[in-house]
């Protein structure tokens, strides 16, 4: 199965960027890679996703890596409710054409005020 | 819209029992998939519903199955339980089979207790 890897937890100060660094060395060609977060007691939230070139929305960007093995998550400004479990996906295509999506254990991130 | 329904949000069962969960997707999704989420875990993903048919199956045992209806609505079905199976069932939507570029939206959840 595809596989990503994070760090279990990052600390930052309210205000300031935050880069946080996913591992998906397995990825191939077609595959697309997804951020989410879950907030607690909530159900994962989409964030942003890209193929090969990086990618702004009003919540985040995210740089990938020109050899795709590799993705970093920038969240411009923290705030307090930034504060959740980032979860980088990797989504391969399977044979049948169908494709699921193989969370890992995500990034704890924590925001000081 | 009201996204991604779930019921119950919680529920308690004793070991050896049936459950049902349900989900409603987002108005204009047709693919439902399944996760469970043990405490301090990711979710892992359970089965995926398109056209009414189970299109992609995680690593469960056929305890766990499923129903896709017409309107796209899916339940969740696990037989015998085990205490291993409190979790969190997350129930998620997107539109398209495969659409790998799109997103999903997620429910809040069933909190499946198992005594």
């Amino acid at each position: 199965d595809a596989k990503t890897t994070q760090p279990n937890s990052m600390e930052s100060n309210e205000e300031e960027p935050v880069h946080l660094p996913c591992n998906h060395s397995t990825i191939s060609g077609t595959d697309y890679i997804h951020w989410y977060r879950q907030l607690p007691s909530q159900g994962p939230e989409y964030v942003i996703h890209g193929l090969t070139s990086n990618v702004n929305n009003r919540m985040a960007s995210l740089a990938i890596a020109e050899d795709r093995k590799s993705s970093t998550l920038i969240l411009h400004r923290a705030t307090l409710r930034d504060a959740a479990v980032y979860y980088c996906i990797h989504i391969p295509r399977t044979p049948s054409g169908t494709y699921k999506y193989i969370f890992g254990t995500g990034t704890r991130l924590k925001v000081l005020a | 819209d009201a996204g991604v329904t779930q019921s119950p949000t919680h529920l308690i069962k004793t070991r050896g029992q049936q459950v049902t969960l349900r989900c409603s997707p987002k108005s204009g999704h047709d693919t439902v998939s399944w996760y469970q989420q043990a405490l301090g875990q990711g979710p892992q993903f359970i089965f995926q519903y398109y056209e009414e048919e189970e299109r992609q199956r995680g690593n469960f045992p056929d305890r766990f199955s499923g129903h896709q209806f017409p309107n796209y609505s899916s339940e969740l079905n696990v037989n015998a339980l085990l205490l291993g199976d409190s979790a969190l069932y997350l129930c998620a939507s997107s539109f398209g089979q495969g659409a790998m570029g799109t997103e999903a939206f997620f429910g809040q959840g069933t909190r499946l207790t198992v005594v």
